[in-house]
């Protein structure tokens, strides 16, 4: 059974940091993997997704490797913003139909 | 692209009644979605697989006679949670399949609170 950590569970920062957000996973044998952010009461916001054949992906201030014989992913945020301050959640999917494992999230709290 | 919608975003109920909660792929066919819970300060937690024109898969340890629910279409999946209680008080959230990209992108939640 896949399970995947997400390690800090909690992170506060000042304005402008470049921060790291780790994730691990038990089964290498992952599909995809997923990185997306919840802010509260609200539902999900898919930031990168990294195909199993891929080692990292970018979009603007953030970047996601993957490392799969390590069973790793993280999550890299440049400059930070207080904007930024979210749940951030890594998902590992295990098949080709799509089933997603989630973390249990880091609390990322970006103050001024 | 790719927006998924949920109603109603927000529903109270007595206990014992049923609710149904709508989940849909406004701009594209998902021929999968899928049913998550959240619990306060949890992350999510998957509860059924659905595909279109089938029965939904459930994960261990979730009632299908409790959780029903229905992909009649390409776009439209229902979850009705029957006879509800107040430990299925909850944060639902569902998600479609982009098969294309195999991608899931995710609806904005219904907050279920049985009193």
């Amino acid at each position: 059974k896949q399970e995947v950590t997400q390690i800090p569970a909690a992170l506060s920062v000042p304005e402008g940091e470049n921060l790291v957000l780790n994730c691990s996973f038990t089964d290498s044998a992952i599909y995809n993997l997923q990185w997306f952010r919840q802010d509260p009461g609200k539902g999900l916001t898919s930031l990168l997704l990294i195909q199993s054949s891929q080692r990292e992906q970018t979009s603007g201030r953030l970047n996601a490797s993957l490392d799969k014989s390590s069973g790793r992913s993280t999550l890299y945020i440049a400059a930070s913003q207080p904007g930024d301050s979210a749940t951030y959640l890594c998902a590992v999917g295990g098949t080709s139909y799509g089933k997603l494992t989630f973390g249990q999230g880091t609390i990322l709290t970006v103050h001024p | 692209g790719a927006v998924v919608s949920q109603h109603p975003s927000r529903v109270i109920c007595k206990s014992g009644t049923s609710v149904k909660i709508e989940c849909r792929s406004l701009d594209f066919q998902a021929t999968t979605m899928f049913w998550y819970r959240q619990f306060p300060k949890q992350s999510l937690m998957l509860m059924a697989t659905s595909n279109e024109g089938s029965k939904a898969t459930y994960e261990q340890g979730v009632e299908k006679d409790k959780f029903l629910i229905n992909h009649a279409s390409l776009t439209l999946s229902t979850l009705t949670v029957t006879s509800a209680h107040p430990e299925d008080s909850s944060f639902y959230i569902c998600s479609a399949r982009l098969v294309d990209y195999n991608e899931q992108f995710f609806g904005p939640g219904t907050r279920l609170t049985v009193l």
